[in-house]
């Protein structure tokens, strides 16, 4: 298995309280993605990054910011949580970007109450 | 028209049986096609990618039709362990979009 790490894997916080998730990487791929998944949407990508310090918007951005200071690490922030971000919060990597399979986390159970 | 769009089903098949179902995306431009398989509270597992026309790994088949923008998976001799849902990718460049999923049950 590739060697993706997500922390927490589970957390419950209040409602305008700021949250950040941590997605580790051991392979030195180029290409991270954050994606969440909620019942009758399937999987819709948040943010993804391309290299350090490169991001972009995925479908469903608003609400949430990245960073990636370094390949190994890709974080993602919500500034200030509200109910619809709860959700279940995947991680996936790529080696070379849309071209190539994509290796998933074990995913981040996240409730905002 | 959403970029990749699945039938979420249930499709509820009898063991044995073969299921097929279909994927339609709207980038022209996608070159390479996936399909994940995703069981229940589980990150989802690459099933097979498909580069050009089809792809084959044992009682699975993938098919493209690029002219129809399409892809589909068929399931031969269905066994319970098949039970998933399985996710469809069309990549728009470096953006990864799934589609809802299509949600398979085996019936014993």
């Amino acid at each position: 298995d590739a060697g993706i790490t997500q922390s927490p894997r589970h957390k419950v916080t209040e409602t305008g309280t700021p949250v950040t998730l941590r997605c580790h990487q051991t392979e030195n791929h180029r290409y991270m993605y954050w994606y969440r998944q909620d019942p009758g949407h399937g999987l819709r990508l948040i943010h993804y990054s391309y290299g350090v310090k490169d991001t972009d918007k995925g479908e469903v951005s608003d609400g949430y910011s990245v960073s990636r200071s370094k390949t190994e690490d890709f974080l993602l922030t919500l500034e200030s949580a509200t109910s619809s971000q709860t959700s279940v919060y995947f991680c996936a990597i790529s080696e070379t970007g849309g071209d190539e399979k994509l290796f998933f986390g074990s995913g981040t159970q996240l409730s905002v109450l | 028209r959403k970029e990749v769009e699945q039938d979420p089903g249930p499709f509820n098949v009898p063991e044995g049986a073969t299921v097929a179902f279909n994927c339609t995306y709207s980038n022209s431009a996608s070159q390479s096609f996936f399909w994940y398989r995703q069981d229940c509270r589980k990150e989802p597992k690459l099933l097979m990618s498909v580069y050009s026309s089809g792809n084959e790994d044992g009682r699975f088949t993938a098919q493209l039709n690029r002219a129809s923008q399409y892809i589909s998976l068929l399931i031969r001799d269905s066994k319970l362990s098949d039970s998933a849902t399985y996710l469809c990718v069309a990549p728009r460049d470096d953006k990864i979009i799934f589609g809802k999923g299509t949600r398979l049950h085996i019936l014993p």
